[in-house]
């Protein structure tokens, strides 16, 4: 399977305790995007990235939430200090930036965190 | 901001009736993008609109996007049950704004 994957799909945990998600994108993909989805909500924007640069990140997001992309291949989100109000899906996506108009994002299968 | 805002929230219609949801953007898009999402999926790339005026055909899905590029419209002609899902426009300026979505469920 050549699609996006996450990792974990699940995460319950404590209120306080940190987390961290992992995304591989498509392997030939150099933007990667991370985004938090709510029920009945669209895909909220993160952040996203050009290879290993962090090229964008919403003012939504809070000091609690980095992420990374050491080497321009998978990505990590953490949050530290995981509060309720942070249980939500979150969704990882990749595309290839080939200099034009197309962007088309392939979104992985998400990872859902409950914060009890 | 750019904020994308999408209408109808949901739509209930009988098979074979016909299904349109709006995408309007606060700002003027480069592109705007359509995303399919079934229920407990993820979102699916079904089409991207990047010209003034653009309408592209999908089978029995239509496509445009407006001539200021500021808003757009998916239309279904003759549902089916499988056409169930949550169809998400998305808009890109600099970053890609999701709208919330048209829920759209199917009477067989």
């Amino acid at each position: 399977d050549t699609g996006v994957s996450q990792n974990p799909r699940h995460k319950i945990t404590k209120r306080g305790q940190n987390v961290t998600f992992r995304c591989d994108p498509i392997s030939e993909h150099n933007r990667l995007y991370w985004y938090r989805q709510t029920l009945g909500q669209g895909p909220e924007f993160l952040t996203y990235f050009q290879n290993e640069a962090q090229l964008e990140k919403s003012r939504l997001l809070s000091d609690r939430f980095s992420a990374e992309r050491p080497k321009g291949s998978f990505s990590t989100l953490e949050i530290q200090r995981t509060e309720q109000g942070d249980s939500a899906m979150y969704l990882c996506a990749s595309s290839l930036d080939a200099g034009g108009h197309t962007d088309t994002q392939y979104f992985g299968p998400g990872t859902r965190l409950t914060v009890l | 901001g750019q904020q994308v805002m999408q209408i109808p929230q949901y739509q209930h219609v009988q098979e074979g009736e016909d299904f349109t949801t709006y995408c309007n953007s606060s700002t003027t898009l480069s592109n705007i993008q359509w995303y399919k999402q079934r229920p407990g999926g993820h979102p699916v790339f079904l089409i991207q609109l990047v010209k003034s005026g653009e309408v592209k055909k999908q089978k029995r899905l239509t496509f445009q996007f407006g001539e200021a590029k500021k808003n757009s419209s998916l239309h279904i002609t003759a549902t089916q049950t499988t056409d169930v899902g949550t169809y998400f426009c998305a808009g890109s300026l600099n970053d890609m704004r999701f709208g919330a979505g048209t829920r759209l469920t199917v009477k067989p």
